[in-house]
């Protein structure tokens, strides 16, 4: 069974930093694409990064320059770097997957709650 | 990075029939084969109904279906029934090798 399981989230200080986890199992995070998508609280989904089976990486323009996406094969798990987080990043982040030759995200984690705030 | 536009809402009884709108442009929705659809519960994580325009993922109910034309998707849901009571958000895969989605559209059954 696919599985995601988001971790990482809390309560951090504008202008800090944060790094979110997205733990896999049933299937092997390198041999897919692994996007990350937000949810501002009461409002609609937003694309955030993508890494591609290649380790090529996307940005939204809303991130770019702030945030890095990364995996470790060994441990199966995606994550997101967050720096120089602002009150406009609070968000619950959702892990999701991309299968291969696949452009949509058949499976989602439950999302981690990153509020940013003094 | 423009997200894809949706109407904010939409009702129907039971038994009725909706149809969700989703207008991008030729670098997304208009250039690709590649719009999914999502159904989010509130407090829950999207769940993928629709993708690659028109087919749907096992498990998924038939009365829903997806159509496309020029540079807008669009999301029907027929014999509604009060479960079909979500947001939904549309995504397309874009020229920039990311994604966009729509603002997502609340569907109320009467």
């Amino acid at each position: 069974e696919v599985q995601l399981v988001e971790t990482g989230g809390g309560l951090i200080q504008p202008g800090g930093s944060l790094r979110l986890s997205c733990a896999a199992s049933g299937f092997t995070v390198s041999s897919n694409s692994m996007s990350w998508v937000r949810q501002a609280p009461g409002k609609g989904l937003e694309w955030v990064s993508v890494i591609y089976t290649g380790g090529a990486t996307y940005y939204a323009d809303s991130v770019k320059g702030r945030f890095t996406i990364s995996r470790d094969n060994s441990k199966n798990t995606l994550y997101l770097r967050m720096n120089s987080l602002s009150a406009e990043d609070t968000a619950v982040y959702f892990c999701a997957r991309v299968l291969v030759w696949s452009h949509y995200f058949d499976s989602w984690g439950q999302g981690t709650l990153v509020t940013v705030s003094s | 990075q423009s997200a894809l536009t949706q109407p904010a809402s939409v009702s129907g009884s039971p038994g009725q029939s909706i149809t969700i709108s989703c207008t991008g442009t030729s670098s997304d929705v208009g250039g690709y084969s590649y719009v999914s659809w999502y159904q989010q519960h509130p407090g829950k994580a999207p769940k993928l109904m629709i993708y690659d325009v028109s087919n749907r993922p096992s498990g998924v109910s038939t009365r829903f279906s997806g159509s496309k034309s020029v540079n807008t998707a669009s999301l029907t849901i027929s014999g509604l029934q009060a479960e079909d009571e979500a947001d939904y958000y549309c995504s397309s895969y874009t020229s920039s090798s990311t994604w966009v989605f729509g603002g997502g559209t609340k569907l109320t059954v009467l």
